[in-house]
Formats: C-alpha cells, structure tokens, sequence
C-alpha cells in the first residue's frame, strides 16, 4: 500500500532563517507531488505541484521554492522565512493520469518567530 | 478560476441530530468533487468523492453528499451525528487540466452532547 510521509511534524523557526520540509511517497511510482499551506482559521492554498523528477509548478508567488530530486521525494524551501510563512503545512500526492483522489500527508506545523 | 463556496464557516449541532455542510462549486462540464476531514492538528482524510457516476455519494463513518448540477451544490449529510464526528471540513474540487486541488474555506462542525 501506499504510504506518504512529512517531517519534520512541527518545527519554530526565526524570520530570516532558511527552511527545508521534506515529503517522501512509498508504494508507487511516478505519482504527482503537491504542497499546500493552511493559514489559521483558512482553507488550503496550493503552493506547488509536480508531474515529474525536475518538473516544478508554482501557483502563488512568493519566498517558497519547491523540488523534486528523485521520483517519490518532493522537498519545500525557503532562503529566508517571513512571519507570513507560519502555518500548516501539507504534501499530497495521486498516482496520475486519470485518478484523482489526493492522500494527504501527516503535515508540518511551521512557526515563525 | 475554480472556486468552492462553503456557505457556513461554523455548524453546531446536538448529538444524535442530522448534520448538513453546505458547498457550492463552480460550473464545470464534468466536476470532480470531494469532502475531507481534519480533525485538530491532523492531516486531511478523504470523507468520499464523486466522480460523474451516482449522483447520491456514499461515504466513511456514515457521510454522503448529493451531486446537483442544476443547482452547482454538493452538501454533505449525516443523519445522526456523533461526538467524534467534530472537525474541520472542507469540500474541494479538482482542476481536471492540472488535477490540482481547489478548498473551500472549511466548515468547523461542533457537536454538543
């Protein structure tokens, strides 16, 4: 069976300070990778999304960047944290083609101080 | 763009008594929809999808959601409500073309005993 993992689960960080979230799929291959943010009080945001090993999408412009350096690893990145990237953090994935059900993972609670 | 209507960001009901989220979606030829759940500090858990087949969807721990096209709704149901049934819900639709994820801003469900 299929198994998605994030890590690290919760992680405080100062404005200014570089991030790495990784997100890592077992049980399948070639799936599409996705990241979204959930603001307190808010609704998921997509953020980035990838069909393939160095394909990345960004959807909403910012301080984030995204990769993917192997077929089941998608890593969220930062250079500089603001205080606007605190939030909850979410990998999904779906196998592709014509499915369409995304599985969550665990998610990262990121705050910055 | 997509975008998904929750029409009631708080619903509180009584243990025992029918529970109904309400989600409006936007016009699409053939729509995917969804319900997740999120329970506290948790990931998201898919409650049931629809996919063009029934229009009546049945899904986990007693949920479903009826598909109407002429009124672009999918509410989800539950006849009787329990204490664990209290999260966060959010209804979403998936853009076909980048089988993106689109949220509604949530609906957090209390249930009273």
């Amino acid at each position: 069976s299929q198994t998605i993992h994030q890590w690290p689960a919760t992680l405080v960080q100062p404005v200014g300070s570089p991030l790495s979230l990784e997100c890592t799929v077992e049980g399948t291959s070639n799936p599409n990778l996705y990241w979204y943010r959930q603001a307190a009080g808010r609704g998921l945001q997509l953020l980035f999304y990838s069909v393939g090993i160095g394909q990345i999408s960004s959807e909403v412009p910012q301080n984030l960047s995204a990769s993917r350096p192997q077929d089941r690893q998608f890593i969220l990145s930062s250079k500089k944290l603001l205080l606007s990237d605190s939030g909850f953090y979410l990998c999904a994935w779906n196998a592709g083609g014509r499915t369409d059900t995304q599985y969550f993972g665990p998610g990262t609670r990121l705050t910055v101080l | 763009a997509q975008s998904v209507t929750q029409l009631d960001s708080h619903v509180s009901v009584s243990e025992g008594t029918p529970v109904l989220l309400r989600c409006n979606y936007s016009s699409s030829y053939s729509p995917s929809l969804f319900w997740y759940v999120q329970h506290p500090n948790k990931g998201l858990q898919l409650l049931l999808k629809y996919t063009s087949a029934a229009t009546l969807v049945k899904g986990i721990n007693g949920f479903e959601a009826e598909f109407k096209k002429s009124e672009t709704s999918f509410h989800l149901t539950k006849p009787s409500a329990h204490m664990s049934d209290a999260a966060e819900y959010f209804c979403v639709q998936m853009d076909t073309g980048r089988r993106a994820l689109t949220f509604g801003s949530g609906t957090r469900l209390q249930v009273q005993p």
